[in-house]
């Protein structure tokens, strides 16, 4: 079965540069969420948008921003990159964003800042 | 605001031995719950949800989880503990009432790294 995509799957900066993270969620799903996981650390969610509109927001920094485009695929940017944004990146998709469906997440984009 | 709970940051139980991972969590309305499993370097695989119904929920891998709404508690649980059972577990909630005011998240608690010994 087809599963969320993740896109790079490992990614490398320096400080001040800027990132895109991509995200494919599972065909027929509508609704997107963006996790950041720090090292021994738990998910925490950043943003999320259901039917290309962003349907909440969590602590994504103000120099993140991300969006939905029209074939639900997500794209996270990333810019003024810090040392601590190394993280590992969680996209998850879901269908219908319904109270009662899982997310499934992707393989996750691991960003390392130097 | 919803939040989960993890107790223990570690457990550790002997193979074949039954194994509990347990999780309290706080909401506004009701809760919709559900336990993920990490393994190193990938993400996170989706086990079980408790919507409503049956406290008892049964999930991959053998795995099962008791919903206690007068303890607010969902512990994972398995009978008979494997060593691949070895991995990171995340409870997690979302609830109605944020739900209804659009803060459509899941939230996760801190994680518990669950060790199986040989």
């Amino acid at each position: 079965a087809a599963g969320v995509i993740q896109s790079p799957r490992h990614l490398i900066k320096e400080k001040r540069e800027t990132a895109t993270l991509k995200c494919y969620p599972i065909p027929r799903h509508d609704t997107v969420y963006w996790y950041q996981q720090g090292p021994g650390q738990d998910p925490q969610f950043l943003i999320s948008f259901y039917e290309k509109m962003q349907s909440d927001k969590g602590s994504i920094p103000d120099r993140f921003s991300a969006q939905q485009f029209s074939d639900y695929h997500s794209e996270l940017n990333m810019s003024s990159l810090e040392l601590g944004d190394s993280a590992l990146y969680f996209c998850a998709s879901s269908h219908g964003g319904g109270m009662n469906t899982e997310a499934f997440f992707g393989q996750g984009t691991r960003l390392t800042v130097v | 605001a919803q939040s989960v709970a993890q107790p223990e940051d570690q457990v550790n139980v002997a193979e074949g031995n039954p194994l509990t991972v347990k999780c309290t969590y706080s909401v506004s309305g009701n809760p919709y719950l559900f336990w993920y499993v990490q393994y190193p370097n990938r993400g996170l695989q989706f086990l079980l949800k408790y919507i409503t119904g049956d406290n008892l929920v049964k999930g991959s891998y053998g795995f099962e989880a008791e919903f206690n709404k007068s303890q607010t508690s969902f512990h994972l649980k398995k009978p008979s503990a494997l060593v691949s059972d070895s991995a990171l577990y995340f409870c997690a909630v979302r609830d109605t009432v944020s739900f209804m005011n659009r803060d459509d998240k899941i939230i996760f608690g801190k994680g518990t790294r669950l060790h199986i010994l040989p």
